[in-house]
């Protein structure tokens, strides 16, 4: 089956403590994404990546940080400096800029609890 | 102002009627539209995607879309107890593949 892993579902991590969340798709998809979701807030850019070896920073990528060293694969790091890291973090894929198909799909997210 | 903007809700309605779900967005350039929905707990499913002003049909769903006042609607008919979830609004931004999410709207369908 075609889609987007992410592990693990739920995720505990004590405070100063960095940690990575793995996202890996089989959908040929050259995009990535990371988003994070707050209780009651839309989902929030961290970081993307088009291609294979590059990544741009989001709205929020201050504390993260991310490596796109395989197609399938792109990993989040929270780091330690992430004043905030509770949350629900979702990653996404989509086709191939410039095909004019811009539909993102999202995986099954990562709930992170961090005290 | 927000760039993407849905009332927060809840939006109730009784099983069979319509739900009306609006967003409303800032950015004037902006050319692709996305209706998400969302279980509690769970990711975010894309129902529609919407690119051309007017209706756009998929089964039970119809997203509307008016490049001039700047507002996309998602009308859901028969509405069912199992629509019951939030619905993300999404703007595609700029040149890149990045979308902006509204906030959403929690509908709850009663029997």
């Amino acid at each position: 089956d075609g889609g987007i892993t992410q592990s693990p579902k739920y995720l505990f991590r004590k405070e100063g403590q960095n940690v990575t969340l793995s996202c890996e798709q089989n959908l040929n998809h050259d995009a990535m994404y990371w988003y994070r979701q707050d209780p009651g807030q839309g989902l929030r850019l961290i970081y993307y990546s088009q291609i294979v070896n590059d990544f741009q920073k989001g709205d929020i990528a201050e504390g993260y940080s991310v490596s796109r060293e395989k197609k399938e694969s792109f990993p989040l790091t929270v780091t330690s400096a992430q004043k905030n890291p509770t949350a629900f973090y979702l990653c996404a894929s989509s086709p191939t800029p410039g095909t004019g198909e811009y539909e993102q799909y999202f995986g099954p997210g990562t709930r992170l609890t961090v005290t | 102002q927000k760039e993407v903007e849905q009332n927060s809700g809840p939006l109730s309605v009784p099983e069979g009627a319509i739900a009306s779900l609006n967003c409303t967005y800032s950015d004037r350039v902006s050319q692709s539209f996305f209706w998400y929905r969302q279980y509690s707990g769970k990711s975010p499913e894309l129902i529609m995607s919407i690119y051309s002003n007017g209706d756009k049909e998929d089964g039970r769903f119809t997203a509307q879309l008016n490049k001039a006042s700047q507002y996309v609607s998602l009308l859901i008919r028969d509405s069912q107890p199992s629509d019951s979830a939030t619905y993300l609004c999404a703007v595609k931004r700029g040149g890149y593949n990045k979308l902006i999410f509204g906030a959403g709207t929690r509908l709850a369908v009663h029997p």
